[in-house]
């Protein structure tokens, strides 16, 4: 079992472009949970996912930021037009359902880096 | 809205002593977990110890064991014989009780950085 995958490990880019983040999760889990870890920070919830459906954005910008889990392939966090206030490293986590409670599978993260 | 506080942002401590990280919660639920993660240099976030707050007994996990104090809010963890492996960042972590259709976010502390020196 590979364990969550997110890639790419490290994204540079500068302000106003795109930057796609991308998280496999575990073999045989569709709960995907996206937080961000900004410097000197403990992670922030931004988005919880199941396959085509967005539970919970509560913690989610209003503006820029988007999530989605399609029925296949990975979950993509997006950010556009990124300014240098997005910079921080990005977890996602997954969980087969209703079993978050006992504690997630995280990636290792995207540090993503705004110059 | 829930929140958890760390106040010790860094803590040090002999190799095969014993250390204690403190956590503090606020809340008006009933029922909740606890968790405590560690984040080592690689950046990857491991799930150290759970536990659920209708429990009294307190969880182990080897040398890792916690004090959960419900009405004091507060949930501690102790790290027994540490190890030079054990030097990492510790969060301390809370979820509400899930209801139908609810969600299973994890709200942090900030996070308390312990070094074990040899």
């Amino acid at each position: 079992n590979a364990g969550v995958m997110q890639n790419p490990r490290h994204l540079v880019r500068r302000r106003g472009q795109e930057a796609r983040l991308r998280c496999s999760p575990m073999k045989g889990h569709s709960h995907v949970y996206w937080y961000r870890q900004l410097p000197e920070e403990g992670l922030k919830f931004m988005v919880y996912l199941q396959k085509e459906n967005i539970i919970d954005e509560s913690g989610m910008p209003k503006e820029r930021f988007s999530a989605e889990f399609p029925k296949e392939g990975p979950s993509i966090l997006r950010i556009q037009q990124v300014v240098r206030g997005d910079s921080a490293a990005y977890f996602c986590a997954s969980s087969p359902p209703g079993t978050g409670a006992y504690g997630y599978t995280f990636g290792s993260g995207t540090r993503l880096t705004v110059v | 809205a829930q929140t958890v506080t760390q106040s010790q942002p860094e803590m040090s401590v002999q190799e095969a002593e014993t250390v204690t990280l403190s956590c503090t919660y606020d809340t008006s639920e009933n029922n909740y977990y606890l968790f405590w993660y560690k984040q080592p240099p690689s950046r990857q976030m491991i799930l150290v110890i759970r536990q659920e707050a209708y429990k009294q007994q307190n969880a182990t996990e080897n040398r890792f064991s916690v004090n959960f104090q419900k009405a004091a809010k507060s949930f501690s963890l102790k790290i027994s014989d540490s190890q030079l492996g054990d030097t990492a960042m510790y969060f301390c972590a809370f979820m509400k009780h899930k209801v139908q259709g609810g969600s299973e976010k994890l709200v942090f502390g900030k996070g308390t950085k312990l070094t074990v020196n040899p």
